[in-house]
């Protein structure tokens, strides 16, 4: 089944330590996305890659980063100078039309909660 | 102003009923357009993409209104399992950011 993984499903961190987040698609997808999502609210986006070893800051980048080193694999690390990390966290990936003005649909993983204790 | 905006509701309504949601969106020169229902503490799920001519799926229609500027969202013959969050999602054009942008969504409870 093709699909995006994301692992872990809850993830607990103590104030000052750095965690990372797991995001895995098979979809053959260029594209991949990073979103924070604090309750009651919408998608903010964190980061996105539109091809390996490229990849761009959203609008909420600071205390945070990630690699793009395979197209499969898109992980997020959360620092300790991200001063509210607790949220949940959702990756997604599409296919990227490059050169084209509209833009495609992007499918989600199952998200990470991240709560700090 | 927000770049995306809908109501929040909550919209309450029973079983059957039509109910539908608008949203706004800043950018004239956006193109793409989606619906997405996102279940309670779940991922957001693709519902309908929205196309210039308007489209439908079963009970959904979404339109598309670019003199305006909002598009919409129509749910025919509610069903409970129809209860969720809709999220309204637009692509806004601008030389930094390729990216999609989601609104805050409208939640719709509907009631046996």
């Amino acid at each position: 089944d093709g699909g995006i993984t994301q692992s872990p499903k809850y993830l607990f961190r103590k104030e000052g330590q750095n965690v990372t987040l797991s995001c895995e698609q098979n979809l053959n997808h260029d594209a991949m996305y990073w979103y924070r999502q604090d309750p009651g609210q919408g998608l903010r986006l964190i980061y996105y890659s539109q091809i390996v070893n490229d990849f761009q800051k959203g609008d909420i980048a600071e205390g945070y980063s990630v690699s793009r080193e395979k197209k499969e694999s898109f992980p997020l690390t959360v620092t300790s100078a991200q001063k509210n990390p607790t949220a949940f966290y959702l990756c997604a990936s599409s296919i990227w039309a490059a050169g084209l003005s509209s833009y495609n649909e992007q499918f989600f993983g199952p998200g990470t909660r991240l709560t700090v204790l | 102003r927000k770049e995306v905006e809908q109501d929040p509701g909550p919209f309450n309504v029973p079983e059957g009923a039509t109910v539908a949601f608008n949203c706004t969106y800043s950018n004239s020169a956006s193109q793409s357009f989606f619906w997405y229902r996102q279940d309670c503490r779940k991922e957001p799920k693709l519902l309908m993409s929205v196309y210039s001519s308007g489209n439908e799926d079963g009970r959904f229609t979404a339109q598309l209104n670019r003199a305006s500027q909002y598009i919409s969202l129509l749910i025919r013959d509610s069903k409970l399992s129809d209860s969720a969050t809709y999220l309204c999602v637009v692509n806004i054009k601008d030389t930094g950011r390729r990216a999609l942008t989601f609104g805050s969504g409208t939640r719709l409870q509907v009631q046996p």
